[in-house]
């Protein structure tokens, strides 16, 4: 049972063009959402994240946008770079609740290549 | 340190040897995650400890593998009688408290022969 669902593995995008990477999930518990990057040989690192009572949160030029109704959430990287080629994982958490201890629950990842 | 360290890097095992995973978490991060990660999917949950207490190990996928955090500092994730089924990368992660953004080291490739 995937309860966080990135359906596309890899996606491809032109240097200064956007990329939307998007990520579906059917656990109505969950409240916290993040982004990690990886690349090759290294751990995860954090991107960005949104909290439920949020639909959007922007950093630089990372955007992700919460659809609660759709159970559905998408980063945005504008303008894209080829230091973005990596690997990018949705994850989603459940903080409420004084049971909860913040394990995330991870998709597949999407492979992004930035072409120059 | 300034992050997550792990050790080993790579470790190379033969079928039913033990091994044992060590977590270096950032100074002060109460919270400890353990995750695995096969080729291909993202990180999976294995263990979580606050402090020295391992509060959820349900993501363990046998008891031939077992984790602690004797001190609250260093965790230690065993796995005993290893299967081929066990190659993984095995990530471990720390934040502040349960509810911060987790960072993670850069993980152990394990490979079972």
């Amino acid at each position: 049972d995937q309860q966080v669902k990135q359906n596309s593995p890899s996606l491809s995008v032109q240097e200064g063009r956007i990329s939307i990477l998007n990520c579906d999930y059917t656990n109505s518990m969950f409240d916290y959402f993040l982004w990690y990057k990886k690349y090759p040989a290294e751990g995860p690192t954090f991107l960005i994240s949104i909290s439920s009572i949020k639909d959007k949160n922007e950093d630089g030029r990372f955007t992700v946008f919460l659809n609660k109704s759709a159970k559905h959430l998408s980063l945005h990287i504008v303008p894209s770079q080829p230091g973005d080629s990596a690997v990018y994982f949705c994850a989603a958490s459940s903080m409420t609740g004084s049971s909860n201890t913040g394990k995330l629950i991870f998709g597949q990842g999407t492979t992004l290549q930035v072409k120059p | 340190g300034a992050g997550v360290s792990q050790s080993p890097r790579y470790k190379v095992a033969k079928r039913g040897q033990d091994v044992a995973l060590r977590c270096d978490p950032i100074s002060g991060h109460v919270s400890l995650f353990w995750y695995q990660q096969a080729l291909g999917q993202g990180p999976e949950f294995l263990t979580y400890f606050q402090n020295e207490a391992q509060l959820d190990k349900s993501g363990l996928p046998s008891d031939r593998f077992f984790a602690e955090r004797p001190e609250g500092s260093v965790s230690t994730l065993k796995i005993q009688r290893t299967q081929q089924e066990d190659s993984a990368v095995y990530l471990c992660a720390s934040s502040l408290e349960s509810r911060t953004e987790a960072f993670f080291g850069q993980g152990t490739r394990l490979t079972v022969v």
